[in-house]
């Protein structure tokens, strides 16, 4: 199946500072999705990309779809310790949204 | 009112044991899935099912079977529990097709 190479694996990082992660597919994806898994709880979607080049925020959280279509960045700015969890990027396996892939996840430790 | 709500939350097994998981949601969505995570919290898709029918089977054991009595519920029966199938298994919905999943708080099956 496709390949989703998500980096980093993990960081660890001070309230306050800004942070970046970013996904890679081995083939064109015509969605990206970035996801956040809190301890204990299923993952909640953050942010949908639907169009190439397309750049979103939701509140201090902003993500691209690169414009190869072969990649997407999340960013987050300001963090705070709440923004704690695992990240997950995820596009359509095979162009099928019923069947979704998802990235290793970046875990993000935020320190007071 | 929760949207994705699944149960048990945690079920402790012998091996070759027979389980299910029940998932209901009240989200009005016609396309419901099963996902396995790792220890390593690798998301992985099991199944997919729109409007009662199923869509994606990923090469999943013959001893799991999911069902879907109404577009509105989705369970998962294990039989013949083995050691590996210990995972966190998360039930979503979307409507349609937009890669937008809401996700259960998880169900934890540990085999012993």
């Amino acid at each position: 199946g496709q390949q989703l190479n998500q980096s980093p694996q993990s960081m660890f990082i001070q309230e306050g500072e800004d942070v970046s992660m970013n996904c890679t597919s081995s083939s064109i994806f015509n969605t990206w999705l970035w996801y956040k898994q809190d301890p204990g709880e299923g993952p909640v979607l953050l942010i949908a990309l639907y169009k190439a080049g397309e750049l979103t925020s939701n509140g201090r959280l902003t993500a691209q779809f690169g414009i190869t279509r072969k990649d997407s960045f999340l960013n987050i700015s300001a963090s705070i310790p709440s923004d704690v969890g695992i990240y997950f990027c995820a596009g359509p396996e095979g162009g099928s949204n019923y069947k979704l892939t998802f990235g290793k996840g970046t875990l993000l430790t935020v320190n007071p | 009112d929760t949207a994705v709500s699944q149960t048990p939350k945690y079920l402790v097994t012998q091996m070759g044991n027979d389980k299910s998981i029940k998932c209901e949601q009240n989200l009005g969505h016609d396309t419901m899935y099963w996902y396995k995570q790792d220890s390593k919290k690798f998301l992985k898709i099991m199944f997919s099912y729109n409007n009662k029918e199923l869509i994606i089977n990923e090469t999943v054991p013959n001893r799991f079977s999911p069902k879907s009595p109404d577009k509105a519920h989705l369970n998962l029966h294990i039989n013949s529990l083995e050691l590996g199938d210990s995972a966190v298994y998360f039930c979503a919905s979307s409507r349609g097709t937009t890669g937008e999943l809401f996700f259960g708080e998880g169900s934890r099956l540990t085999v012993l």
